[in-house]
């Protein structure tokens, strides 16, 4: 069966410092991927989805940037974080193509002090 | 672009009360999913619908996508506290969109 790994769970960042959330899907092969941020009590922002390795699109311009290495493996970066970058990060993956639904890993919560 | 708007965005039940949510978008969508995200949790996809007038149960929700395919619904008969949490919309058309959830509290 397919898995989605996502971690850390929680990471506190002072302003300014970098950041890098990970994500990995196991099971499957040729997903799309996707990271949204949810605002506390908001709903579902999407940041950035791939199709395959090294396609990245972008939804939102701002100081975040996503990679996608390994065809399983999905990274959010920011070389110096706001504090609007607060927030619950989800890594989601679907079966490649459309219409398919996404599973979604636990979450990093994010706070900026 | 594309919108899908969701309401109410909270409510507040008695235990055994019905509950409904209801997503708009401004297109027409080739389908819909509904997503439930308990507190502290992440969302996990519950259906999906495709055709026009589309209604699927699942025990107690009820789910219906509109004649126009730009409108749908989630009903929920006679609420637990396990139903507590944020149900979320997500239409396609091009793109996935999200609305932004119905908070859903229950009062034993």
């Amino acid at each position: 069966s397919q898995t989605i790994h996502q971690w850390p769970a929680t990471l506190v960042q002072p302003v300014g410092s970098p950041l890098s959330l990970e994500c990995t899907v196991e099971g499957t092969s040729n997903p799309n991927l996707y990271w949204y941020r949810q605002a506390a009590g908001r709903g579902l922002q999407l940041l950035f989805y791939s199709v395959g390795i090294g396609q990245i699109s972008s939804e939102v311009p701002q100081n975040l940037s996503a990679s996608r290495p390994q065809d399983r493996q999905f990274i959010l970066s920011s070389k110096k974080l706001l504090l609007s970058d607060s927030g619950f990060y989800l890594c989601a993956w679907s079966v490649g193509g459309s219409y398919q639904p996404q599973h979604f890993g636990d979450g990093t919560r994010l706070s900026i002090l | 672009g594309q919108q899908v708007m969701q309401i109410p965005q909270y409510q507040h039940v008695q235990e055994g009360e019905d509950f409904t949510t209801y997503c708009n978008s401004s297109t027409t969508l080739s389908n819909i999913q509904w997503y439930k995200q308990r507190p502290g949790g992440h969302p996990v996809f519950l259906i999906q619908l495709v055709k026009s007038g589309e209604v699927k149960k699942q025990k107690r929700l009820t789910f219906q996508f509109g004649e126009a395919k730009k409108n749908s619904s989630l009903h929920i008969t006679a609420t637990q506290t396990t139903d507590v949490g944020t149900y979320f919309c997500a239409g396609y058309n091009n793109d996935m969109r999200f609305g932004a959830g119905t908070r859903l509290t229950v009062k034993p």
